[in-house]
């Protein structure tokens, strides 16, 4: 059964502490896609990879920072720099490859102890 | 500066009659679009897409138009049924070699009354 697959579903974190949010797929995606989604707004993009061991900053990447080492994996991790770090986090993939739609995980809600 | 707007937070239609939903964007090197669906803590689905080559695309119930004039694209979906409400997302993007950079609009809710 392919698909997304982002954990944990919920996580905590203190002040001052950074975390890992996961972010697996088994679709053979070249893309790979990190988005914030804070209530009343639409997506924004933090980070994007079309390709293993490359990435881009999206439109709000300060205080966050990601790697792709494998196809199937791209792990964010959230700084103690990001100073509003209280929000729902999506994790999407895509084939990269013409006009295909991003598939998007079920999310983690991050939230600050 | 939100290039992707939908301009109506809320919708609320009767079952079996007509939802339309409506967007807006700005930038005018977008060119493939895309509606996305979601509930409550999961992540969006996709829903319908269309490239500007096209005016019209139609997927069962659903059916999304782009007007390029007016900047303007709207979804359509007959009849609603009580499992079509959710949040719906529009999103945008220029023609890339994949679609890496997705704009997305602020959502609007729909509720489908029975």
């Amino acid at each position: 059964d392919g698909g997304i697959t982002q954990s944990p579903k919920y996580l905590f974190r203190k002040e001052g502490q950074n975390v890992t949010l996961s972010c697996e797929q088994n679709l053979n995606h070249d893309a790979m896609y990190w988005y914030r989604q804070d209530p009343g707004q639409g997506l924004r993009l933090i980070y994007y990879s079309q390709i293993v061991n490359d990435f881009q900053k999206g439109d709000i990447a300060e205080g966050y920072s990601v790697s792709r080492e494998k196809k199937e994996s791209f792990p964010l991790t959230v700084t103690s720099a990001q100073k509003n770090p209280t929000a729902f986090y999506l994790c999407a993939s895509s084939p990269g490859q013409g006009n295909q739609p991003q598939h998007f995980g079920d999310g983690t809600r991050l939230s600050i102890l | 500066d939100q290039q992707v707007k939908q301009n109506s937070p809320s919708l609320s239609v009767q079952e079996g009659r007509i939802s339309i939903l409506n967007c807006d964007y700005t930038n005018s090197m977008f060119d493939y679009f895309l509606w996305y669906k979601k509930y409550p803590a999961e992540g969006p689905t996709f829903l319908i897409s269309i490239s500007s080559i096209k005016d019209k695309n139609e997927d069962g119930r659903f059916t999304v138009f782009l007007n390029k004039s007016a900047k303007h694209l709207s979804l359509h979906i007959v009849p609603s049924q009580p499992g079509d409400s959710a949040v719906y997302f529009c999103a945008a993007t220029p023609y890339n070699f994949g679609n890496e950079k997705l704009t997305f609009g602020t959502g609007t809710r729909l509720t489908i009354i029975p």
